[in-house]
């Protein structure tokens, strides 16, 4: 059974670049069956799809985040990476990393979620 | 984008009641619809995709229809562990974007 785990810092400065890593477990991230995803939540925005990469690198992002969201995948480590620059208030969240199958989607297994808060 | 909007935002149950949340999409998306569950603290799960596909291990008394731009989930039979928020995702413009609902949270 696949697991997806979250890490990196809960506490960014404002203007500087929230960074977070997603390891895989129990799969290989180099499947050609599956995207790999970051969504977060905040109590303001619900939940918010930020943008997928698959095995090979290609990436497709929320198109109002397009600018700013950059997610990238080490098939060595069997992970994969999301960097957020310029960080506002606005980015504090809790962010999950996911797993989404190329036909549906949808989003079938989730980390268990990594907090960030945006302060100074 | 496609607005997903959730209702009722709340509703109160008692346990062995038959709840009917609903999900409505602001075009069109077929069947391109999943249903998650989640539980304070822990991420969404999984319950439902292409609208009324039950995924493996979510127990008979989920279930889900619709299609176009009106959705609903019926649990039958409701569980104290099927206390919880329930959201929708459109999944039919994907890459451009993938959003969710509001969320309806069911109360005792």
């Amino acid at each position: 059974q696949v697991r997806l785990q979250e890490s990196g810092p809960g506490l960014v400065k404002p203007s500087e670049t929230l960074s977070l890593t997603c390891t895989v477990s129990g799969g290989a991230i180099s499947s050609r069956s599956y995207y790999w995803a970051w969504i977060r939540q905040s109590p303001g925005k619900g939940l918010e799809w930020l943008g997928s990469v698959w095995y090979n690198g290609d990436t497709y992002y929320k198109t109002s985040l397009k600018s700013r969201v950059t997610i990238s995948v080490d098939i060595s480590r069997n992970q994969f990476a999301l960097r957020l620059p310029s960080v506002t208030a606005a980015d504090s969240a809790v962010y999950y990393c996911a797993r989404q199958p190329l036909v549906g989607d949808y989003f079938d297994s989730w980390g268990q979620g990594g907090l960030v808060s945006v302060s100074s | 984008d496609i607005q997903m909007t959730q209702s009722p935002s709340s509703v109160s149950a008692s346990v062995g009641d038959r709840v009917t949340l609903t999900c409505r999409a602001s075009q069109d998306i077929k069947t391109w619809l999943a249903w998650y569950q989640q539980k304070p603290g822990t991420a969404p799960k999984l319950l439902i995709s292409r609208a009324s596909n039950l995924q493996s291990g979510v127990p008979s008394r989920f279930s889900g229809s619709g299609s176009g731009t009106d959705f609903t989930l019926t649990i039958n039979n409701l569980q104290p562990e099927d206390f919880a928020t329930y959201y929708c995702q459109q999944t039919n413009t994907f890459p451009r974007a993938l959003t969710f609902g509001g969320g309806t949270k069911v109360e005792i």
